[in-house]
């Protein structure tokens, strides 16, 4: 089955740039989905479909997907921000999807 | 308001069922497929089962294949989820989430519900 690879976390100073990747072979063949969750909450659709962003959600979460290793970007992250983010993909193989193992933010 | 409220967890013993329920509101239902995701105590997101919009086509993860059964009730806008030969391992937060297609994001979640594998 598609394995999707995160970072176990990442780490960001307020009003700084917040890069988390997923890699998974030939994944820029692939749609992938971002979710955010905060403690205790369910997850949230954050970015679709490589880069698209649901209605609702700043400007400042964007998207990109190249080669073996999609990418979500925070800009001028906020102390709110602070959560844990996963990608998803649909696994043709197996036909349904499949979750990275989840980075947690944490701003500085 | 779109809304998933999920229902029926619960403490069950190992080797024991439970049925979850996911009652959808604010949306027509029976345009979207459902999903059901799963996390462990401090685990990540892992998808457990789907099932399409018309209910005719289902897939399970490996881990609940042969256990877990999922169905929709498109008229009373509800997913289920039947878990039967439950094992210490399914203790998790299970999530229903829509999705407008087969590719496409989980966009709207329900808040969950925990069920507790153990004797």
């Amino acid at each position: 089955s598609y394995v999707l690879t995160q970072p176990p976390s990442v780490s960001v100073a307020p009003g700084k740039t917040a890069r988390i990747t997923c890699g998974g072979n030939n994944i820029g063949g692939k749609s992938v989905h971002w979710y955010q969750q905060k403690p205790g909450q369910a997850p949230v659709l954050v970015i679709y479909y490589d880069s698209d962003r649901p209605s609702g959600i700043p400007e400042r979460f964007s998207g990109s997907n190249s080669g073996n290793t999609a990418t979500l970007t925070i800009s001028r992250v906020e102390a709110g921000d602070e959560a844990d983010y996963y990608c998803q993909v649909w696994d043709t193989s197996t036909d349904h999807p499949v979750f990275g193992g989840g980075t947690k933010l944490t701003v500085l | 308001e779109v809304q998933l409220v999920e229902s029926g967890g619960g403490l069950v013993q190992p080797g024991g069922s439970l049925r979850l329920s996911c009652a959808a509101s604010g949306f027509t239902f029976s345009s979207y497929w459902m999903h059901w995701v799963r996390q462990g105590p401090g685990k990540g997101l892992v998808w457990v089962s789907r099932i399409n919009s018309d209910g005719k086509s289902t897939s399970y993860a490996d881990s609940v294949k042969g256990r877990f059964t999922i169905s929709r009730d498109n008229a009373k806008n509800t997913l289920s989820l039947q878990m039967n030969s439950l094992r210490a391992e399914d203790t998790a937060v299970y999530y229903c989430a829509r999705a407008t297609g087969q590719l496409d994001g989980m966009d709207v979640w329900g808040q969950g519900t925990t069920v507790t594998v153990s004797s």
